[in-house]
């Protein structure tokens, strides 16, 4: 089975502080997504990367930036983060460079910034 | 309108059988997909259909595909409280799937 696995699950953390989300999927899948999921929002896409060291933006990246500097770790990172980055993050990742491959998710990390 | 839309809450009792329902306005899409999420976890793949399949049966679950309408649904059959959860319709894209907002299936005993 696909093991996507997102470091925390609860994280709390103050305004300004740099904050760094880390998910690692074992099956050498080269897609991964960074998504977030708000009440009445649904999940909305921060970044993905489909392929070590290379990313590309989703819906909503401002205020975040992502590293993959190996296929198995994707990072998502908050600069300075604002009370309007608390949410749950939600990683995924699929197995090659193709949409009709379904997501495999991590359990969540749910963020607070106080 | 949104991409792809869905009821946002339904109530059922334990026994049921549960209709989500679904709308999609790319019709360029190759797979749709439902996805079950329980509080506090992520998501959850249930199923998925093909674009050029009507219909697909697992065990309790069918999902149905009006290609015509751009309507996708999914009905559990003899619903559980186990199954109370946000169920994601979502549909494939070029580079990623484009996720509808979720539905909360609520099933009282």
């Amino acid at each position: 089975d696909v093991k996507v696995t997102q470091s925390s699950r609860y994280l709390v953390k103050r305004t300004g502080e740099k904050v760094f989300l880390e998910c690692v999927q074992d099956m050498d899948h080269e897609n991964m997504f960074w998504y977030r999921q708000d009440p009445g929002l649904g999940l909305r896409l921060i970044y993905f990367s489909y392929d070590v060291k290379m990313k590309e933006k989703g819906d909503i990246p401002e205020g975040y930036s992502v590293s993959r500097e190996k296929k198995e770790r994707f990072s998502l990172i908050l600069e300075s983060a604002s009370t309007n980055q608390t949410s749950m993050y939600l990683c995924a990742s699929t197995p090659v460079w193709d949409s009709n491959q379904p997501q495999h998710f991590g359990d969540g990390t749910r963020l607070s910034i106080l | 309108g949104e991409d792809v839309e869905q009821s946002l809450f339904l109530s059922v009792r334990e026994g049921d059988s549960s209709v989500i329902n679904c709308t999609y306005t790319d019709s360029s899409s190759t797979y749709l997909y439902w996805y079950k999420q329980e509080p506090g976890a992520g998501l959850q793949l249930l199923t998925y259909i093909f674009s050029n399949m009507d219909m697909k049966q697992d065990q309790r679950l069918t999902v149905l595909l009006n290609k015509k309408d751009k309507h996708l649904s999914l009905r559990i059959a003899d619903t559980q409280t186990g199954d109370s959860a946000i169920y994601f319709c979502a549909r494939s894209g070029y580079s990623t799937l484009t996720f509808g907002k979720g539905t909360m299936l609520l099933v009282s005993p």
